[in-house]
């Protein structure tokens, strides 16, 4: 079975510019969820969409923003990129939507900010 | 709102020796708890989880972890830790919104 995929494993970007990262789920899965691994900041949520819909934000500005298609796979996008947006963008998955589903992690897109 | 705690951001021990990662959390409901290893350059692989039932719960590569509710506790264990086990571990408890808190990271060294 094929774990969460994401694309691109590394990206450098500029500051104002904006990215795209994308995330497949685990097949049958149907949430998907975005977490930023910074340094010095750990693990913070970004995002959660279920079945098409965004369910839950973290304490993000609106320039964070995603959608999930009718397969289920996910973008999220970064507008107007910042120094700080420099870090690991972590997609994860789970069956469900309960809160004891285990969410299973991609190994995360690297974006680095010049 | 529910938070984790990790004591002790680095944790050096020798191979074979017993592996003991700290983690307490604070939560309001009953916690869903989980435990995840990073490896370098890599994602976040789920070591075990403990939902309801058996409080000793055991995950992949003889790790297990014992649910404690009158010491907020679920410490992370292994018997004899190896060469390989040396990454990072974070805890976490998930929340109704969906998403997972996670503690600040516990770096595991094994010295040969």
């Amino acid at each position: 079975e094929a774990g969460v995929t994401q694309s691109p494993t590394h990206l450098i970007k500029t500051r104002g510019q904006q990215v795209t990262l994308r995330c497949s789920p685990i097949s049958g899965h149907t949430s998907v969820y975005w977490y930023q691994q910074a340094l010095g900041l750990g693990l913070q949520f970004l995002l959660w969409y279920d079945e098409g819909e965004e369910r839950n934000r973290g304490n993000f500005p609106p320039r964070f923003s995603g959608r999930q298609f009718p397969n289920y796979s996910s973008e999220l996008n970064v507008n107007a990129l910042e120094l700080e947006d420099s870090a690991l963008y972590l997609c994860a998955s789970s069956l469900g939507q309960g809160a004891n589903q285990p969410q299973h992690f991609g190994d995360g897109t690297r974006l680095s900010i010049l | 709102a529910q938070s984790v705690t990790q004591l002790g951001s680095h944790v050096s021990v020798s191979e074979g020796a017993l592996v003991l990662l700290r983690c307490n959390y604070s939560s309001s409901v009953p916690p869903y708890l989980f435990w995840y290893v990073q490896y370098p350059n890599q994602g976040l692989q789920l070591l075990l989880k403990y939902t309801t039932g058996a409080t000793l719960v055991k995950g992949i590569n003889g790790f297990e972890a014992e649910f404690k509710k009158s010491e907020t506790s679920f410490h992370l264990t292994k018997p004899s830790a190896h060469m390989s086990d040396a990454a990072e571990y974070f805890c976490a408890v998930s929340d109704q919104g969906g998403k997972l808190i996670f503690g600040q990271g516990t770096e595991l060294s094994v010295k040969p």
